[in-house]
């Protein structure tokens, strides 16, 4: 079963417009963490936000933000005032506690474009 | 601060020749370790990782092996290519606290003819 599941492989956004990616997961674990990257036509992997399972609020950085709903078992990403240059993939992915230490499970991705 | 690298930046290999992809880390000690297969347009596969060195973990059975002969070096190796291992290899480092954020490389583009 799919541990990590981000439904939209492709969204558009207007230049300065919010947009949410979603993604949903599953775990039995208590603890664990939740990871979105940012992946331009470089190919680098670019570490966005974190949320820790017990965390009571939101992350926040700049203009990421984490929806983090636990009892829906979601993690949305919201890029606030889109920009040209947030075009690119991105993953959401989980922390888990695996054999000698803390593997992470990707999604699949969502290719953002924004819009002019 | 860390910053970690990854050579060669694209390769271009025959089927049957071998691999080794390099992967080092500065600015921090003991790190975790990872290797990451992507194939295009799709998400990231573990490969291999490593809590210390010559300790060694395999997600995968496949014919690529890992190995890190010091703390901050990881390196990717096959003694014979196949074309299903084309793909971009990425490698990443974490430290276990706070949260264990993996941090990525600028990867290895592999192209196996």
């Amino acid at each position: 079963a799919q541990k990590i599941t981000q439904t939209q492989p492709g969204m558009f956004v207007q230049e300065k417009e919010a947009v949410t990616l979603d993604c949903t997961y599953d775990t039995s674990d208590q603890s664990y963490g939740l990871f979105w990257y940012k992946q331009p036509s470089s190919g680098e992997m670019i570490f966005l936000i974190y949320q820790g399972s017990y965390d009571e609020q939101n992350a926040t950085e700049g203009r990421y933000s984490l929806n983090f709903q636990k009892a829906r078992k979601s993690a949305n990403l919201v890029i606030s005032a889109s920009q040209l240059g947030d075009s690119a993939m991105y993953f959401c992915a989980m922390r888990e506690r695996r054999n000698a230490g803390n593997m992470l499970t990707f999604g699949g991705g969502t290719r953002l474009m924004v819009k002019p | 601060s860390q910053t970690i690298h990854q050579w060669p930046a694209t390769l271009v290999q025959p089927v049957g020749s071998p691999l080794s992809l390099e992967c080092t880390v500065e600015g921090t000690s003991n790190p975790n370790l990872y290797w990451y297969r992507q194939a295009a347009g799709r998400g990231l596969q573990l490969l291999f990782y490593s809590v210390g060195i010559g300790q060694i973990s395999s997600e995968v059975p496949q014919n690529l092996s890992a190995s890190r002969p010091q703390d901050r070096q990881f390196i990717l190796s096959s003694k014979k290519l196949l074309l299903s291992d084309s793909g971009f290899y990425l490698c990443a480092w974490s430290v276990q606290k706070p949260t264990d954020t993996q941090y990525f490389g600028p990867g290895t583009r592999l192209t196996v003819l």
